[in-house]
């Protein structure tokens, strides 16, 4: 069973400063890995799959990289609705996610 | 535009039995897999089942032999049969569709329905 380990749990960051998270897989999962953001009351939403593919409609200031076990998710400058929670996604695993607070 | 609807959430004692629906439109319903995710209150979320369009199954061991997943491609609609209720399955239950292309990300999920199991 893959574990999907996320850090920092939280981030304490400012509108416009640049946002790094880290998600690491217990075994190799190549290139099979989702980034999802969720805000208060709010479903998911996808951001990247398949590691660094931005899906539909989302902006080019989120970014991810990584293969095998290590995985980043960037946002190069927050914006106010950014502030949010964020998992990451393998399969029928979810990491325990990392929130972004002001 | 895709659009899922979970219904049928609401309080149920432990060890009865509830239905869960998604109706889908806005895309070939029977071309996707698709999946139930839940989310009990102030925690993340937790992946719980997926049925391919082919029918095939698989879950969670949390909820294996407790619950089911089935779909009706006819009404274009999603189900999570939940039997045996216990006070851990409180969640908020989002259906999810997977993403175009396949792969393992979901691209579209319903807005969730809050099923609250408590004596």
């Amino acid at each position: 069973e893959i574990v999907l380990t996320q850090s920092p749990a939280t981030l304490s960051l400012s509108p416009g400063e640049r946002a790094i998270f880290s998600c690491r897989s217990s075994q190799s999962v190549g290139s099979y890995l989702a980034w999802y953001q969720q805000r208060p009351g709010q479903a998911p939403r996808l951001l990247i799959y398949d590691a660094s593919s931005r899906a539909t409609g989302i902006p080019a200031r989120f970014s991810g990289s990584g293969s095998g076990t290590d995985f980043t998710l960037t946002i190069s400058s927050l914006e106010p609705e950014d502030f949010a929670i964020y998992y990451c996604q393998q399969f029928f695993t979810f990491g325990p996610g990392t929130r972004v607070d002001v | 535009q895709v659009q899922l609807v979970e219904s049928g959430g609401g309080v149920v004692q432990p060890g009865r039995s509830l239905r869960l629906s998604c109706a889908a439109s806005g895309f070939s319903f029977s071309y996707y897999g698709m999946h139930w995710v839940r989310q009990a209150p102030g925690e993340g979320l937790e992946w719980v089942a997926v049925i391919s369009f082919d029918g095939s199954n698989k879950y969670a061991d949390s909820v294996k032999g407790r619950f089911i997943i089935s779909r009706d491609n006819s009404k274009n609609t999603l189900y999570l049969q939940m039997n045996s209720l216990r006070t851990e399955d409180t969640a908020v239950y989002f259906c999810a569709k997977v993403s175009a292309g396949g792969g393992i990300s979901f691209d579209y999920w319903g807005q969730g329905t809050l099923v609250t199991v408590s004596s």
